[in-house]
């Protein structure tokens, strides 16, 4: 398995607090990823790094932001929680070189509830 | 944009049978991968097998193969032999080429496969 951890692994927050997840990996990956998964829509990616500083929008990006200012850590910031934020949120990671460049592997997830 | 869709919200077959899971894509893209992930009870994401679409073999991982067609923009997974531990949900998943990695996934909704003892 591929040596992703996340943090907190369940957290209950209310409307309106800030919130952080952190993903951790030991792998000296360059490229990581988050992702929500929502019942009924699979996996959609809020947020993309491709090195130290460099990040980009995925598809549902709207109320996330993000810092990676390490290879080894990439955090998802929720700035002000809201109920449409209840959801499983992934980290991901995939190589830089080699056949399994395009592959991603995947953190166990954090299951956050916004009350 | 790229879509990928599984019309199998749910399949339910017996131990030791044989099963195939549908999917299909629409992309104007030559070069991609699909990728089959398992996610069981646990929630963990678990990569199945791959397919570069440069390649016309068809991926196999033990139990595991697909049915790749190109033309057809179909990525279908077939498991051989199944097994209790293969209950989970099934996510298709889309990538394109990107040279470097630096794209995201797109994902099915997935297929619920019951294993029945």
């Amino acid at each position: 398995d591929a040596g992703i951890t996340q943090s907190p692994r369940h957290k209950v927050t209310e409307t309106g607090t800030p919130v952080t997840l952190r993903c951790h990996q030991t792998e000296n990956h360059r490229y990581m990823y988050w992702y929500r998964q929502d019942p009924g829509h699979g996996l959609r990616l809020i947020h993309y790094s491709y090195g130290v500083k460099d990040t980009d929008k995925g598809e549902v990006s709207d109320g996330y932001s993000v810092s990676r200012s390490k290879t080894e850590d990439f955090l998802l910031t929720l700035e002000s929680a809201t109920s449409s934020q209840t959801s499983v949120y992934f980290c991901a990671i995939s190589g830089s070189g080699g056949t399994n460049t395009d592959t991603q592997y995947f953190g166990p997830g954090t299951r956050l509830t916004v009350l | 944009a790229q879509t990928v869709t599984q019309s199998q919200p749910e399949m339910s077959v017996q131990e030791a049978e044989t099963v195939t899971l549908s999917c299909t894509y629409d992309t104007s893209e030559n070069n991609y991968y699909l990728f089959w992930y398992k996610q069981p009870p646990s929630r963990q994401m678990i990569l199945v097998i791959r397919q570069e679409a440069y390649k016309q073999q068809n991926a196999t991982e033990n139990r595991f193969s697909v049915n790749f067609q190109k033309a057809a923009k179909s990525f279908s997974l077939k498991i051989s032999d199944s097994q209790l531990g293969d209950t989970a949900m099934y996510f298709c998943a889309f990538k394109m080429y990107s040279g470097g990695g630096a794209d995201g996934l797109t994902f099915g909704k997935g297929t619920h496969l019951i294993i029945q003892p």
